[in-house]
């Protein structure tokens, strides 16, 4: 069946480094990919997503872009802040969504 | 504009007790789906209703569950007979599109968090 395999963490940063975490999927035909992302005492939101392959997703600094090839989605960002420590899920949608594990991502100063 | 609102919040149950988990989805979303968190996983499907019509429960991992959502707006998840496997974390979550197959963005609430003791 259909599966996300996301790096484990926890991820440990400083402030301004660069950011990868890992995402591939198992997956028949071409899902919508997405990154959500949850922040200490808040519930998930949509951080961004790619709908087709070759796509890239971006927002707040953060992006991905879908390969196909590779079936991967990993996300980057060029200079992580503290206020990205957060856990990061990536997710491919069929009727529900298909999530990884979570990578926890922690930024110090 | 109101989000996905869950209550309780947090909920603590005896072994063998029935919950009952309300999840108001934001208002006109045509699809609600529900999901549990396990500690330190993602989350996992459970059911999903498009208006009132539950057309997916195939997660739900036992008939101890059960989900309703009458009037195609709110809806609550049921849970009879708890046990400590059931513990974790329940997200409800709606779209107003008819699927999550076109891309769109569900929208989460914060979740109840279920300790059975």
């Amino acid at each position: 069946g259909d599966s996300v395999t996301q790096m484990e963490g926890p991820v440990t940063l400083s402030e301004e480094a660069f950011l990868t975490i890992n995402c591939t999927y198992t997956a028949t035909g071409y899902p919508s990919l997405f990154w959500y992302v949850q922040y200490p005492g808040e519930g998930l939101q949509l951080l961004l997503k790619a709908t087709k392959a070759d796509d890239k997703g971006s927002n707040k600094g953060f992006e991905a872009t879908y390969r196909k090839e590779t079936t991967s989605f990993h996300l980057e960002k060029g200079s992580v802040q503290v206020s990205d420590s957060a856990v990061y899920f990536c997710a491919l949608s069929r009727t529900a969504l298909i999530f990884g594990k979570g990578t926890t991502l922690s930024v110090s100063s | 504009g109101a989000g996905v609102s869950q209550s309780p919040r947090y909920k603590v149950a005896k072994r063998g007790q029935d919950v009952a988990l309300r999840c108001d989805p934001i208002s006109g979303h045509v699809s609600l789906f529900w999901y549990q968190q396990a500690l330190g996983q993602g989350p996992e499907f459970l059911t999903y209703f498009q208006n009132e019509a539950q057309l997916d429960k195939s997660g739900l991992p036992s008939d101890r569950f059960f989900a309703e959502r009458p009037e195609g707006s709110v809806s609550t998840l049921k849970i009879q007979r708890t046990q400590q496997e059931d513990s974790a974390v329940y997200l409800c979550a709606s779209l107003p599109g008819t699927s999550g197959r076109e891309g769109y963005e569900q929208y989460f609430g914060p979740g109840t968090r279920l300790t059975v003791t």
